[in-house]
């Protein structure tokens, strides 16, 4: 069975620019996360979809952050305009979405944002 | 509000010793999972176990096994007889329940081991 697939694995770009990451989740996964991993520290909840509707996005700061998961499958983290202390991993995840007593979230590889 | 602790930043001991990484967390719920991911250098999070709050057994996976201890909320994991490969970063998390069925993931800080040969 495939794994969560992320795309790029590596990005580097200047304040103030605009960047984009895909994710495909697990196969009949209805719920994907994408999280912000700080170097030195555990992955962060920015946002979590049941489905295509956004669950929790309490964490996600809106002004430069946006996401989507339009057809219930793939989605897209945006950041616009890039900060330096945006650097970090995001790391996407997906689980069952069936109950929260039997989820169990399988991670992606994440991708690496150097904001320079 | 939610917390899990990993008073162990850093980790490194020799092959084949045993070692312990110290997990505890603090909530308010009765009902609750906890987890361990293994972080290896390639980034990726990699599943380890998920244990319920009403389920206290040890449990033992090959060379790993877990301690969860509902008296004093830790849930601490131990190698035995630890090989280079178990070199990565380990992190301990605690999940919230959610509506509509989803799950929140409270991550500690995370304990870098590393195993020298």
């Amino acid at each position: 069975e495939a794994g969560v697939a992320q795309s790029p694995r590596y990005k580097i770009i200047e304040k103030r620019q605009s960047v984009a990451f895909w994710c495909n989740p697990i196969s009949g996964h209805a719920t994907l996360y994408w999280y912000q991993q700080i170097l030195g520290q555990g992955p962060k909840l920015l946002i979590q979809f049941q489905n295509n509707g956004v669950v929790d996005d309490s964490q996600l700061p809106k002004d430069r952050f946006s996401a989507e998961r339009l057809k219930g499958v793939d989605s897209t983290l945006k950041i616009q305009p890039a900060k330096l202390e945006d650097s970090a991993v995001y790391l996407c995840a997906s689980s069952l979405g069936s109950s929260w007593r039997r989820e169990t979230q399988y991670f992606g590889p994440g991708t690496r944002l150097l904001v320079l | 509000a939610q917390k899990v602790t990993q008073a162990q930043t850093e980790i490194s001991v020799v092959e084949k010793e045993d070692v312990t990484l110290d997990c505890v967390y603090e909530t308010r719920d009765t009902t609750y999972y906890l987890f361990w991911y293994k972080q290896p250098p390639s980034g990726e999070l990699v599943f380890l176990i998920r244990r319920n709050s009403f389920d206290e057994q040890n449990e033992i996976s090959g060379r790993y096994s877990w301690n969860f201890q509902k008296s004093t909320s830790s849930f601490n994991f131990t190698i035995t007889a630890s090989q280079v490969v178990d070199s990565a970063v380990y992190f301990c998390a605690l999940s919230e329940a959610q509506i509509q069925g989803a799950q929140k993931l409270v991550f500690g800080q995370g304990t870098r081991l590393t195993i020298n040969p």
